[in-house]
């Protein structure tokens, strides 16, 4: 069984501060996706990377793919109360992509 | 594109009586998900369809739920008889078939079974 472990669980900052949220895995994954959600709403896709040590910026979003293809991060900088959410790591796999298998998510809570 | 299109958002029923989810995916995506997400498990994959196909149903929890992809615009999922322990949010999603396989989520079904 493939497993996508996500840190932190819960992370509460204030606005203007850095984070970074972790997604590893002992599992190899043809590639990572990045996902938020809100409350009442479906997860909406962030980003996808799919090449070892891969990264992509999305304005103040940097994600990052490890080397191995294990294990993956995304850095907000200067975090603002818009990026509040449950950010949701999934590693693709399977014929043609078809299992999706998803982290348990970080909420993620900016003050103003 | 109006997205993944899912209703009810909202179904309140009683133990017992049947439910019924339905899902308009995007159209030209030929892959169709279910998926059920609850605090204590995430979000779990309860099924998958390709080309209106039934492909993966593993992560369907037992007999009571079963799933439909009639034609390549609508799905339904339906659990009889519900049981409050099927209280959570389900949520459809599909996909194009080709690389990097993108899932576009709807905006889900919060199911209540009191």
């Amino acid at each position: 069984t493939q497993l996508l472990e996500q840190s932190p669980q819960f992370l509460s900052i204030q606005e203007g501060e850095n984070l970074t949220v972790y997604c590893n895995s002992s599992s190899v994954f043809s590639s990572l996706q990045w996902y938020r959600q809100e409350p009442g709403e479906g997860p909406v896709l962030l980003v996808t990377v799919v090449t070892g040590g891969e990264v992509k910026k999305l304005k103040r979003l940097t994600f990052q793919f490890g080397d191995a293809r294990k294990d993956s991060s995304l850095h907000i900088t200067a975090a603002q109360p818009g990026d509040t959410g449950l950010y949701l790591c999934a590693g693709v796999s399977g014929t043609s992509g078809s299992r999706l298998t998803f982290g348990e998510g970080t909420q993620l809570t900016v003050n103003p | 594109d109006a997205g993944v299109i899912q209703s009810p958002r909202h179904e309140v029923t009683e133990m017992g009586q049947e439910v019924t989810l339905r899902c308009k995916p995007i159209s030209g995506h030929n892959s169709l998900f279910w998926y059920r997400q609850t605090m204590m498990r995430g979000l779990e994959l309860l099924i998958y369809f390709n080309n209106n196909v039934p492909i993966d149903d593993s992560g369907m929890p037992e007999d009571r739920f079963s799933a439909k992809m009639p034609n390549a615009s609508f799905s339904t999922l339906k659990i009889q008889p519900s049981e409050p322990r099927d209280s959570a949010v389900y949520f459809c999603a599909s996909r194009a078939g080709t690389a990097p396989y993108e899932q576009y989520f709807g905006p889900g079904t919060r199911l209540t079974v009191t």
